[in-house]
């Protein structure tokens, strides 16, 4: 399995408070991803990461920032956090992307409700 | 047409039975494609690459069709452990396309 961790598993939350959850990787990827799992959608991607300190949007970004300080360190930060959020947090990691995608691995997810 | 659509199922099959799942995709330039396998209450994780020519893997046979844009998953001789969702996952549209996931196929396998 691909070292990957998250932090927190599990969380409960506030309306209105932020949140910041971890995605670690110790595979020295350079890709990295964070995506939203909601039931009655697929994978949602929100935000992801080329390189250190270079991000950009996903699909559905709004209300969520990143930052990637580390190769081996990704943060998504939901800055005010509403019940819409509540969903599973999945971040994945990527070797490279070239002229066809390398397979993403996957860490085991958060869990996030937002009360 | 949605850009990753999959039959949601659940196909329920007894051990032993072959199964099929086919995913229908908008994007006609893409040139990634997988199948994920998603646990309940787990991450998905790659269950195989779709190549061009057809791939097999054990009891796993993936097809691509891309004149009709679509992806099938064959599975032979199911296990109660084959019991899982299964993601069909394509290359997205744009210079900067990322993966785009379909909801999910879930099977379960009876004894």
């Amino acid at each position: 399995d691909a070292g990957i961790t998250q932090s927190p598993r599990h969380k409960v939350t506030e309306t209105g408070t932020p949140v910041t959850l971890r995605c670690h990787q110790t595979e020295n990827h350079r890709y990295m991803y964070w995506y939203r799992q909601d039931p009655g959608h697929g994978l949602r991607l929100i935000h992801y990461s080329y390189g250190v300190k270079d991000t950009d949007k996903g699909e559905v970004s709004d209300g969520y920032s990143v930052s990637r300080s580390k190769t081996e360190d990704f943060l998504l930060t939901l800055e005010s956090a509403t019940s819409s959020q509540t969903s599973v947090y999945f971040c994945a990691i990527s070797e490279s992307r070239g002229t066809s995608f390398d397979t993403q691995y996957f860490g085991p997810g958060t869990r996030l409700t937002v009360l | 047409r949605k850009e990753v659509e999959q039959d949601p199922g659940p196909f329920n099959v007894p051990e032993g039975a072959t199964v099929a799942f086919n995913c229908t995709y908008s994007n006609s330039a893409s040139q990634s494609f997988f199948w994920y396998r998603q646990d309940c209450r787990k991450e998905p994780k790659l269950l195989m690459s779709v190549y061009s020519s057809g791939n097999e893997d054990g009891r796993f046979t993936a097809q691509l069709n891309r004149a009709s844009q679509y992806i099938s998953l064959l599975i032979r001789d199911s296990k109660l452990s084959d019991s899982a969702t299964y993601l069909c996952v394509v290359e997205g549209r744009g210079s900067q396309g990322n993966l785009i996931f379909g909801k999910g196929t879930k099977l379960s396998v009876k004894p």
